[in-house]
């Protein structure tokens, strides 16, 4: 399957803590994204980085690339209440794209 | 406002009966697909299109039909639903090749009995 692994499945953490989730593929990446999916809703796209990036910031988000153990990490600081969502990557390869099983991150005020 | 509307956003069906969930984007945008989301898989992809006229399959594209006959809409056509068919349905839009970022809609549940 060309589909990514995603760890952990689900994390628990305290407001103000960091998360980390970790995302692996079988096959080659270049270019990475990462969307977050509020309870059943709709996917929003995060964050892309590229297959030339090592490390990539926007804002709160982290994200770093190794394209050599095909694996992505996305890294959330200083988390909220509101950053509770499940959080997905995906890989674009051609015109399909193959996303990961999710990261259910639940933050507890 | 920009958006990707699906209908309808609940169906409840019985097996074999014909359905059409509908899928329209108002950003112009070339590129649309379908995905299903089930329990511990992610997301699916099952059709794509580049533009009107032009689909293509998926990773999982049985039991299911798509048309582009116009660039705003791409229906999703289950002919003969069956109870594997059961799940969380989005679709998706982005320009065209080069672009990454895909604008999702809100998802559309789906129950054969």
């Amino acid at each position: 399957s060309q589909q990514g692994e995603e760890d952990p499945q689900a994390l628990s953490i305290q407001e103000g803590e960091n998360a980390t989730m970790n995302c692996s593929y079988k096959t080659s990446i270049n270019n990475l994204q990462w969307y977050r999916q509020n309870s059943g809703r709709g996917l929003v796209h995060l964050i892309l980085i590229r297959s030339n990036e090592r490390e990539k910031h926007s804002g709160r988000l982290r994200v770093t690339l190794d394209t050599s153990k095909k694996s992505s990490s996305l890294l959330i600081t200083a988390s909220r209440a509101a950053d509770t969502a499940s959080y997905f990557c995906a890989r674009p390869t051609g015109n399909q794209f193959y996303f990961g099983t999710g990261t259910s991150l639940t933050v507890i005020p | 406002e920009a958006q990707v509307t699906q209908n309808p956003r609940y169906l409840i069906t019985v097996t074999g009966k014909k359905l059409t969930v509908t899928c329209s984007q108002n950003m112009n945008h070339e590129y649309m697909s379908w995905y299903r989301q089930d329990p511990g898989l992610g997301l699916r992809q099952i059709y794509y299109s580049m533009n009107v006229e032009v689909t293509d399959k998926g990773d999982v594209p049985e039991g299911y039909k798509v048309s582009r006959k116009e660039k705003r809409n791409f229906p999703l056509i289950l002919e003969s639903p069956s109870p594997n068919q059961t799940s969380l349905y989005f679709c998706a839009s982005k320009t065209g090749t080069g672009a990454w970022t895909q604008y999702f809609g809100p998802g559309t549940r789906l129950l054969v009995l």
